[in-house]
């Protein structure tokens, strides 16, 4: 079964506004470490953000926070005043405590139009 | 720049052959992950080591085989290449085992082409 959902293959979005990527997992632990990470064109995979899931505030990172609907096993990411530097795959992630590797979304395709 | 550092950045080698790929982790980490990205299979978990004992296996096929030395940098080596092997290989490493909370910082990858 999938544990990690990224619903959204491609987006466009203008320059300037917020734009938020989806992501929904599965997991029956209940110790688990969402992440988001950005891979730019050139090819290398950045970490942008965590959320934990006994956390109990949002986690933000400068434009970067993340939506963290326990109940509806959804992490989605908001970047805000989006840049043409954004214009990237963005990939979510899921680390259960049961389990050592990162667990994989396919991916969205993010397109910032200037 | 996350502190992972891998070489070589791009590998083009024959089918059949054998390559070894280097990754040092960031100053103070211990675990070491390997993983694969291609475009048909996305992201793979392949293996792990914390502090030179192989933690967890992923989707690590026989031919490939990894490790990591006393002075923590890891070696992934792969033999026998196939064309299907083409892809990019990504070291990340993280400061504890096993925690969920551990997040992975990743190098900038290895790309290999199999010709």
């Amino acid at each position: 079964a999938q544990k990690i959902t990224q619903t959204q293959p491609g987006m466009f979005v203008q320059e300037k506004e917020a734009v938020t990527l989806d992501c929904t997992y599965d997991t029956s632990d209940p110790s688990y470490g969402l992440f988001w990470y950005k891979q730019p064109s050139s090819g290398e995979m950045i970490f942008l953000i965590y959320q934990g899931s006994y956390d109990q505030q949002n986690a933000t990172e400068g434009r970067y926070s993340l939506n963290f609907q326990k109940a509806r096993k959804s992490a989605n990411l908001v970047i805000s005043a989006s840049q043409l530097g954004d214009s990237a795959m963005y990939f979510c992630a899921m680390r259960e405590r049961s389990n050592y590797q990162l667990i994989w979304g396919a991916g969205t395709k993010l397109i910032i139009k200037p | 720049d996350s502190g992972v550092t891998q070489t070589p950045k791009h590998l083009i080698t024959a089918t059949g052959q054998r390559v070894t790929l280097r990754c040092s982790p960031r100053s103070g980490d211990l675990s070491v992950y390997w993983y694969q990205q291609s475009l048909d299979q996305g992201l793979q978990f392949l293996i792990q080591y914390y502090n030179g004992e192989e933690r967890a296996k992923g989707n690590i096929l026989e031919r490939f085989s990894a490790q990591q030395f006393p002075d923590l940098h890891s070696e992934l080596n792969l033999s026998s290449l196939e064309l299907g092997d083409s892809a990019l290989y990504f070291c990340a490493s993280s400061g504890g085992p096993h925690r969920a909370t551990d997040t992975q910082y990743f190098g900038p990858g290895t790309r290999l082409t199999v010709l």
